[in-house]
Formats: structure tokens, sequence, C-alpha cells
């Protein structure tokens, strides 16, 4: 079973409309959670960053909650736009180690 | 304050051959990791090295090997180059790893011919 999950792998909204994008873990010793957005081609750019002791953290329109005992983090998006097309990635830090373990994905588009 | 670099941007070699990657962390970050990135796999950890010693090590074969210099600039190495091997390459900067945040280059595609 994958340890990382992102459901759905794509969705499309109208430009204005709230965007919420789910990732769900099988690991409750989690670390860190972090999401990251990509575009086409290019690398990853880190969103936010969640400890394990926290349970959201905010970064403009951006929100993202971490909920260990149900294995979910969600990322708010707020008054979506054009701009925020790309995809966005979640990765989790398991406890005992340095690496990230990624979820497949979503893939946003953003409809003028 | 400059961000990760990788270099080359991008690379096209043959089967059989061998390449080096290399990146550039941030200043002051002493973590350098590597994934591999592909349509079929997503995003997969090569391995994680600090301080010139590589402490995390992903499900890769022998022909994936990396180095760390004093200077935290890292290489990745890929001998005997297979058609499989064609991705996108990301190394990622953090401080310490761990609970610290990364950060991550531009990346290298490579393809493989």
């Amino acid at each position: 079973k994958q340890e990382v999950t992102q459901i759905p792998a794509a969705l499309s909204v109208p430009e204005g409309e709230n965007l919420v994008l789910n990732c769900s873990f099988t690991d409750s010793a989690i670390y860190n959670l972090q999401w990251f957005r990509q575009d086409p081609g290019k690398g990853l750019t880190s969103l936010l960053l969640i400890q394990s002791s926290q349970r959201e953290q905010t970064s403009g329109r951006l929100n993202a909650s971490l909920d260990k005992s149900s294995g979910r983090s969600t990322l708010y998006i707020a008054a979506s736009q054009p701009g925020d097309s790309a995809t966005y990635l979640c990765a989790m830090i398991k406890a005992a180690g340095n690496k990230l373990t990624f979820g497949g994905g979503t893939r946003v588009l953003v409809k003028p | 304050k400059a961000g990760v670099t990788q270099t080359p941007r991008y690379l096209i070699k043959t089967r059989g051959q061998q390449v080096t990657l290399s990146c550039s962390p941030i200043s002051g970050h002493r973590s350098v990791s590597w994934y591999q990135q592909t349509p079929g796999q997503g995003l997969q950890f090569l391995f994680e090295y600090f301080s010139e010693t590589q402490r995390n090590k992903g499900n890769f074969p022998g022909r994936f090997s990396g180095r760390q210099f004093s200077n935290s600039r890292s290489e990745m190495n890929v001998s005997t180059l297979e058609l499989g091997d064609s991705a996108l390459y990301l190394c990622a900067s953090s401080r310490a790893g761990g609970r610290d945040e990364q950060f991550f280059g531009p990346g290298t595609r490579l393809t493989v011919l």
C-alpha cells in the first residue's frame, strides 16, 4: 500500500473558487509534512512545512492542516487564480529518517 | 540568498555511458538529498548526504552513487546508463535534514537514448 496518497489526481476549478487538496498517509510516526508546488518541467517550490507538533500553518492565501490521528493533511488555497495552476505534492518525513516520501500529486487547473 | 542550483539542466546520453550531475545547496545548508522523478514512479528518494557522509540510501541499484564535498556541494553519478534512467533528477538542500524545510533545485533532465 502506498504510504502517501493524494486524491484526486487532477481537478479543475473556476477562478475565484477555493481549492481543497487532500493528502493521506499511513504512518502516524510522522516527523514533518511538507507541501510543494511543481510547474511543468520545473523543480519543486516549497509552500508550507508542518511539524508533527503543529496542527496548521498559514502563508498568505495558503493554509495547511495536519491531523496525525486520522493520517490526513489538507492544503487550502483561497480565492484561486489562474497562476495557481500547477501540480501540488505533499511529502512526509517519518520520525526515523531524513527522506521525503511523496504522494503522487494533484494536478490543478484554474480556469479564468 | 541564492537557491539550490543544479548543473547541467539537460543531458542526452546513450545506453552504457555514465553521467555525473552536480548540485550546489543553499549557503549554510549541510544536507543534500537526491530524488528521481519519472511519470510512472513519481518522486523517489536516491540518497542523502550530510557533512560528506551518506546518511540515507533509497532502493536503487549500485549504478547510482553520490558524494558530497567539504563545501556541501554534491554530485551523483550513474554508470552504465539504461533507458529507464531517463528522468528528472532533483536535489534538495536543508540545514541539517530531519525536521528542516527542504528546498529543491530546478532539476537535471536526463534522456538516455
